[in-house]
């Protein structure tokens, strides 16, 4: 696709339930990343991939968050049993190859989401 | 681990005129990036300009340069004739520049409001 694909861009939740937010990189992308935003913050740092290998997951802060890239593209980023401190906008992003760290990084327009 | 500081939380700028948003960071590394990203209401995250630690000059984009510090390790933002469309969010990012080892990351500030008035 044109630009980094977010679904759903809004998800409202009941604390206790699960949800999977997904994200379709930019055609050709190796490296995906995702972040957290909270209300008047910098993203935060979750995880990332090059291809369908996790690389990176030293930012997901507890065991109830955990993503896949099982075939290299789209990947799903999933919070058990969610709770109100969740709620966050979920970015997205892609660049065409990860090394050297001067590629450019293509975020998504976000998944907000909203645990009551 | 390295850690990006935004000191002004909110700045405002007159319509034509010029701002520099301020960012810090602080890294024992030598070879990294540095970026400033603009997030209008829209909440998308545009990149606005990098710069190369490795190079010493200045990078400019149009109305956008920095004023690149690397002993500081300051990396301020210059905004010239400032337009209406540049209100936003704006964040200092760091990324290390190591192949092997390195994170692939993006570390970021906590940003920087900027209302341009009419």
């Amino acid at each position: 696709g044109a630009g980094v694909s977010q679904s759903p861009r809004y998800k409202v939740t009941k604390r206790g339930q699960d949800v999977a937010l997904r994200c379709d990189p930019i055609s050709g992308h190796v490296s995906l990343y995702w972040y957290r935003q909270a209300l008047g913050q910098g993203p935060e740092f979750l995880t990332y991939f090059n291809y369908e290998a996790q690389q990176d997951k030293s930012g997901l802060p507890n065991d109830r968050f955990s993503a896949e890239r099982p075939e290299g593209s789209i990947s799903t980023l999933t919070i058990q049993r969610t709770e109100q401190r969740d709620s966050a906008m979920y970015r997205c992003a892609s660049s065409y190859r990860s090394a050297g760290g001067g590629n450019t990084i293509y975020f998504g327009e976000g998944s907000w989401l909203t645990v009551v | 681990a390295q850690t990006v500081t935004q000191s002004q939380p909110e700045m405002s700028v007159q319509e034509a005129e010029t701002v520099t948003l301020s960012c810090t960071y602080d890294t024992s590394e030598s070879d990294y990036y540095l970026f400033w990203y603009k997030q209008p209401p829209s909440r998308q995250m545009i990149l606005v300009i990098r710069q190369e630690a490795y190079k010493q000059q200045n990078a400019t984009e149009n109305r956008f340069s920095v004023n690149f510090q690397k002993a500081a390790k300051s990396f301020s933002l210059k905004i010239s004739d400032s337009q209406l469309g540049d209100a936003a969010m704006y964040f200092c990012a760091y990324r290390s520049a190591r192949t092997q080892g390195g994170s692939e990351k993006l570390v970021f500030g906590k940003g920087t409001k900027l209302t341009v008035n009419p």
